[in-house]
C-alpha cells in the first residue's frame, strides 16, 4: 500500500537558519503530494501541495519538489522563524482513488529559537 | 467563513465508558472525514463520508466504535466501551468533494485520554 516516511524530529533550529524536512514517499499509483502544518492547539493546515512529476508547491516562503525519480517531497525553507515552529506533516493522495484519501507521514516538530 | 467546528476539545473519561465526539464541517462540504492521530504519529482515516453514507469505513474498529452523520451535515463519531488503547485525538475534516476539489480542510480534534 501507499506510505510515507519523513526524518523524524524534532528539528530545532535558530531564527533565519535553513530548515530542510526530508520526505520520501512509496506509492502504486500517480498520487499528489502535500505538506500540512499543525500549529500548537490548532488543527492540521495545508501548507501546500503539487500534483504532478516537477511540480513546485510553495508558500509563506515554504517550497517543495515533486520529485518522482527520488520519490522525494522534500519540505525547505530559507529563513525560518519563530513563528514556524510547529509539526509537519507530509502526505499523499492517489488521484485515482475515490474520496482523496489522505496518508500521512508521521510528523516532524520543528523548534526556532529567536 | 467558518472552519471546521469539533467538540468537546479535551474529554478524559475512564475504561469501559462511552464517549462520544461531534464535528460540524464547513458548509457546503459533502466529504466529512474522522481521522484517529496517535501521540508522535500521522493521522489515520477511520471512516469517510459523501453525504449521508459512509462510503469507507474499512479503518474503523466496528466492535466498538460507530459513527453516523444524520442529513449530511453534521457527523458523530462514538467509542462504547473506551479502552487505554483509544487514547489519542481524534480529526474531523471534510472537503467540497471530487477529486478536483479535494482539498481536506481539519477541525482542531478532540483529545481523548482514557484512565
Amino acid at each position: 500500500g501507499d506510505s510515507v516516511t519523513q526524518m523524524e524530529g524534532p528539528v530545532t533550529l535558530s531564527e533565519e537558519a535553513f530548515l530542510t524536512i526530508n520526505c520520501t514517499y512509496t506509492a502504486t499509483g500517480y498520487p499528489s503530494l502535500f505538506w500540512y502544518v499543525q500549529y500548537p492547539g490548532e488543527g492540521l493546515q495545508l501548507l501546500l501541495k503539487a500534483t504532478k512529476a516537477d511540480d513546485k508547491g510553495s508558500n509563506k516562503g515554504f517550497e517543495a519538489t515533486y520529485r518522482k525519480e527520488t520519490t522525494s517531497f522534500h519540505l525547505e525553507k530559507g529563513s525560518v522563524q519563530v513563528s514556524d515552529s510547529a509539526v509537519y506533516f507530509c502526505a499523499l493522495s492517489d488521484r485515482r482513488a475515490a474520496g482523496n484519501k489522505l496518508t500521512f507521514g508521521g510528523g516532524t516538530r520543528v523548534l526556532v529559537k529567536p | 467563513e467558518a472552519g471546521v467546528v469539533q467538540s468537546p476539545r479535551y474529554k478524559i473519561i475512564e475504561k469501559k465508558q462511552p464517549v462520544a465526539f461531534w464535528c460540524n464541517p464547513i458548509s457546503g462540504h459533502n466529504t466529512l472525514y474522522w481521522y484517529l492521530q496517535n501521540l508522535g504519529q500521522g493521522p489515520e482515516l477511520l471512516i469517510r463520508y459523501e453525504n449521508e453514507e459512509a462510503v469507507d469505513d474499512s479503518q474503523l474498529p466496528k466492535d466498538r466504535f460507530s459513527a453516523e452523520r444524520l442529513k449530511g451535515v453534521d457527523s458523530t463519531l462514538k467509542i462504547q466501551p473506551a479502552e487505554l488503547g483509544d487514547s489519542a485525538v481524534y480529526l474531523c475534516a471534510s472537503s467540497l468533494g471530487g477529486r478536483a476539489r479535494n482539498e481536506q480542510f481539519f477541525g482542531p480534534g478532540t483529545r481523548l485520554t482514557v484512565l
